[in-house]
């Protein structure tokens, strides 16, 4: 079964603060995907990447920015943390031929203050 | 540009019961179309999909889910739930793009 790990799993920062939060997926797989859960809203797609140097841009990318520096490594990037990115963040990976089945991590609770 | 819907935000059935999850979709192409659950404080977890072929399609825990091309609908079914089956359930579509958009979930809740 895939293995897709988020760190940190929670992390609290104030206004402006810069913040990173990483993904590491150890099957292989093509595809890294960054959602944000919200109440109301569901999962939304922020980022995501076919591969290491690649980034397509999701259906909510403002305020983020996102690298690929290796197959295994998706980082997801707040440079000025507003409060409306208070968020659960997920990561996510599929393979090239079953791209519709996302093997997702635990979660990052950020709480922007 | 692809959407889902859910239109139960909550369901709540006793143990037992059987259930059925709406989820109903647009999409102008080749659509994938799949479930997934969350338990409270994980990630999500794959339960099925559809490409192509059988519109019925199975999955685990006893879960299965039928295609409609012409209801533009995907709906997840269980014939008798148990308790451990509480959770958020996400209906998701995708295409060719490799990009998938999920529906805001359904809650369940199973009552003894």
């Amino acid at each position: 079964e895939a293995a897709v790990t988020q760190s940190p799993r929670n992390k609290v920062t104030v206004t402006g603060g810069n913040v990173t939060l990483s993904c590491r997926q150890t099957n292989s797989h093509n595809y890294m995907y960054w959602y944000r859960q919200d109440t109301g809203h569901g999962l939304r797609l922020i980022h995501y990447s076919y591969g290491a140097g690649n980034l397509q841009i999701g259906d909510v990318p403002d305020g983020y920015k996102a690298t690929r520096t290796t197959q295994e490594d998706f980082f997801l990037l707040l440079e000025l943390a507003s409060p409306s990115q208070t968020s659960l963040y997920f990561c996510a990976s599929s393979d090239l031929g079953s791209q519709n089945t996302l093997y997702f991590g635990a979660g990052t609770r950020l709480s922007v203050l | 540009t692809q959407t889902v819907s859910q239109s139960d935000a909550h369901v709540t059935v006793f143990e037992g019961d059987s259930v059925e999850l709406r989820c109903n979709y647009s999409y102008g192409g080749s659509i994938y179309l799949s479930w997934y659950i969350q338990h409270h404080g994980h990630g999500l977890q794959f339960l099925l999909k559809y490409y192509s072929g059988n519109p019925v399609v199975q999955g685990v825990n006893g879960f299965e889910a039928e295609f409609s091309k012409s209801d533009s609908s995907f709906h997840l079914r269980k014939a008798s739930v148990h308790w451990s089956d509480s959770a958020v359930y996400f209906c998701a579509a995708g295409g060719s793009n490799a990009k998938l958009t999920f529906g805001k979930g359904t809650k369940l809740s199973v009552k003894s």
